[in-house]
């Protein structure tokens, strides 16, 4: 059965530094989704993405964070400059399509620690 | 209000019993509802989508009540590897089409021997 990958597992950063989240969504899948889960809470919509285009944002998804389909399979999801509070698991997901009755299919995650 | 609200539980219950859970969202024009279960510190897997006319699938059943707002899921016969959190997540799409997607906090379910 087809799935959504994610690497790395598990990321630990400083401070103020970059890191690159990647993410493989299901091969013919065109929406794609970034979202994030701070520990002990709920999972928080970030960003959608289709088209290479983002087709929707949160309030979370300030100008430190950016997405690219950089080749025809990888989604890759940047924190430019992370803080603290960016200690998060980090899900992407894909659907089929955009319609609101296509399901999302979501990766094993990425967590990130930051220092 | 909350956009969509669950209980959060735990629900304890015994092998091979019945439980229920409701979810209420509150935006009208949200369009789609599904159920999701969480496993610690694992990504959601979907359980199932919920129709209007609700839908069961084996043990679980989804039911949606569009004029009070609410969702439910009805597990029977609850085993232990039900154990985990139930997400309740709705989608109220946006004005060019595409999902918009929020998720309750979850309810935990836990299945006792």
């Amino acid at each position: 059965e087809p799935e959504v990958t994610q690497t790395p597992s598990h990321q630990v950063t400083q401070m103020g530094q970059e890191v690159i989240l990647r993410c493989v969504p299901i091969s013919n899948h065109l929406y794609f989704y970034w979202y994030r889960q701070i520990l002990g809470q709920k999972v928080e919509f970030l960003v959608s993405f289709y088209n290479n285009e983002i087709s929707e944002k949160s309030e979370i998804f300030d100008d430190q964070f950016s997405v690219e389909r950089p080749d025809g399979s990888n989604f890759t999801l940047k924190i430019r400059s992370t803080k603290l509070e960016d200690s998060a698991m980090y899900f992407c997901a894909s659907s089929r399509g955009q319609s609101s009755y296509n399901e999302q299919f979501f990766g094993p995650g990425t967590r990130l620690t930051v220092l | 209000r909350k956009e969509v609200e669950q209980d959060p539980g735990p629900f304890n219950v015994p092998e091979g019993a019945t439980v229920a859970f409701n979810c209420t969202y509150s935006n009208s024009a949200s369009q789609s509802f599904f159920w999701y279960r969480q496993d610690c510190r694992k990504e959601p897997k979907l359980l199932m989508s919920v129709y209007s006319s609700g839908n069961e699938d084996g043990r679980f059943t989804a039911q949606l009540n569009r004029a009070s707002q609410y969702i439910s899921l009805l597990i029977r016969d609850s085993k232990l590897s039900d154990s985990a959190t139930y997400l309740c997540v709705v989608n109220i799409g946006n004005s060019g089409g595409y999902q918009k997607v929020t998720f309750g906090t979850g309810t935990k379910l836990q299945v006792i021997p």
